[in-house]
């Protein structure tokens, strides 16, 4: 099936760092790429999404100076936290969808923790 | 809100019981996924029914999924202390390509 994978799987970083998260699909070309955020003991919002070679489209409150999305390639998809603060610590997951798919397929998710 | 509920919050049974977790939207959908994490792991994909089917089966697993109530449920039987995990609904509304909107989720407890 669908890989989806990213890179780190954790990171911890000092307050006021920027911190650039990897999304990539191993075995298919994803035209299109969700990075969702999720707090302890809550469900996964979604941030934004993200097509390839276009700007993103982000989600009501979600701030895109300090998410920043590039999807430049078929297969890649980075999410850069700026200026991390201890609030911005959380579980990030990135999902992708390619061409016929059912469905998108899941990374298996980013903890950041901002000291 | 798009995003749908789940009911219950927190479930908490024995080894050998069956769980039901139920599920309710707002909007029309596609199709409707169930997820399950693993406290902090990432999210495996159970089932997906779509739109125009009423029930899945996989393994000890069941998902219903009534339209008309824009609801689902989904049953594990015979329960296990590995099941033990928080469990999601989401729903689409257009193709793959469109956003997944999660429910709040469940977590069950599964006492060996």
């Amino acid at each position: 099936g669908a890989v989806v994978s990213q890179h780190p799987s954790w990171v911890i970083c000092k307050s006021g760092t920027s911190v650039k998260i990897e999304c990539r699909s191993l075995d298919f070309q994803a035209t299109t790429m969700f990075w969702y955020r999720q707090f302890p003991k809550q469900s996964l919002m979604l941030m934004a999404t993200s097509n390839e070679g276009s700007k993103a489209t982000y989600e009501q409150g979600v701030e895109k100076d300090k998410f920043l999305i590039n999807h430049a390639s078929l297969t890649l998809s980075t999410l850069t936290v700026t200026s991390a603060h201890p609030e911005d610590s959380s579980f990030y997951i990135c999902s992708a969808s390619g061409p016929g798919a059912d469905t998108q397929y899941f990374g298996p998710g980013t903890r950041l923790t901002v000291l | 809100s798009q995003q749908g509920e789940e009911d219950p919050q927190a479930l908490s049974i024995q080894e050998g019981e069956n769980a039901t977790m139920n599920c309710s939207y707002k909007t029309s959908i596609n199709n409707l996924q169930w997820y399950r994490q693993n406290s902090g792991r990432g999210l495996v994909h159970l089932i997906l029914i779509r739109s125009n089917e009423r029930e899945k089966h996989s393994g000890r697993l069941r998902v219903t999924l009534d339209t008309s109530k824009k609801s689902s449920s989904l049953l594990i039987t015979a329960s296990r202390a590995a099941d033990t995990a928080s469990y999601f609904c989401a729903i689409t509304r257009g193709t793959s390509y469109d956003k997944v909107i999660f429910g709040p989720g469940t977590s069950l407890s599964v006492i060996p």
